[in-house]
């Protein structure tokens, strides 16, 4: 059965880094592409990032360009996101999905989910 | 920026039909999918490629396109389908999300 799932969330100060893992199990990682989405407290689904399943594909929300980065390790079966200059508005819980086609969705497995708190 | 635009609420009675609507100007040209969250829960997908449903969502979930309008049609609406529904699509290079509805079952 499929599984993703995310670790690496905590609270943080706002301007400093923090990074996220999905790790993935049973399902041929390389095989997909990887979208980070996240959701603020309260409020609904913004996509954040998706990489191609061999990394050569990278698109990123205006909101997050330039301070995050999404890889992908799929000797690892893992997907990262390296979340910089982080700000209060990224306090938000992050899933990592599954995209069965190419890097436009759908997403037809979620993790759990790993919160991010951004807080002095 | 590209947008998808849902109503905040639909309301609908046991059994009775639930339609929830995304208009977006990129939709004639460009696939939708349909999620439900309940709440504390992750998202699912109930609906992608407009019509097509995953295996394991019960028939009573349907989806339709026509123009730059989108539509999830929930029939026989029961107590458990009660949650938010986000529709999502591609567009401009991005993943974009509707704002959401909230399904209430009366």
């Amino acid at each position: 059965q499929v599984q993703l799932v995310e670790s690496g969330g905590g609270v943080v100060q706002p301007g400093r880094s923090l990074r996220l893992s999905c790790a993935a199990s049973g399902v041929t990682f390389s095989s997909f592409a990887m979208h980070w989405v996240r959701q603020a407290p309260g409020k609904g689904l913004e996509w954040v990032a998706v990489i191609s399943h061999d990394g050569s594909k990278k698109y990123y929300a205006d909101s997050v360009k330039g301070r995050f980065t999404i890889s992908r390790d799929n000797s690892k079966n893992t997907l990262y996101l390296q979340m910089n200059s982080l700000r209060a508005e990224d306090t938000a819980v992050y899933y990592c999905a599954r995209d069965p086609a190419a890097v436009a969705g759908p997403m037809d497995v979620w993790g759990q989910g790993t919160t991010v708190t951004v807080s002095s | 920026s590209y947008e998808l635009t849902q109503p905040p609420s639909v309301s609908v009675s046991p059994g009775q039909t639930a339609s929830i609507t995304c208009s977006g100007d990129k939709l004639g040209n460009t696939y939708a999918s349909w999620y439900q969250q309940k709440p504390g829960q992750s998202p699912v997908l109930v609906i992608y490629q407009d019509t097509k449903r995953p295996s394991g969502i019960p028939e009573r979930f349907s989806g339709s396109s026509s123009g730059n309008t989108a539509t999830l049609t929930i029939s026989g609406t029961q107590a458990m389908d009660e949650a938010d529904y986000y529709c999502q699509a591609w567009g401009s290079s991005t993943v974009v999300f509707g704002g959401g509805t909230k399904l209430t079952v009366l």
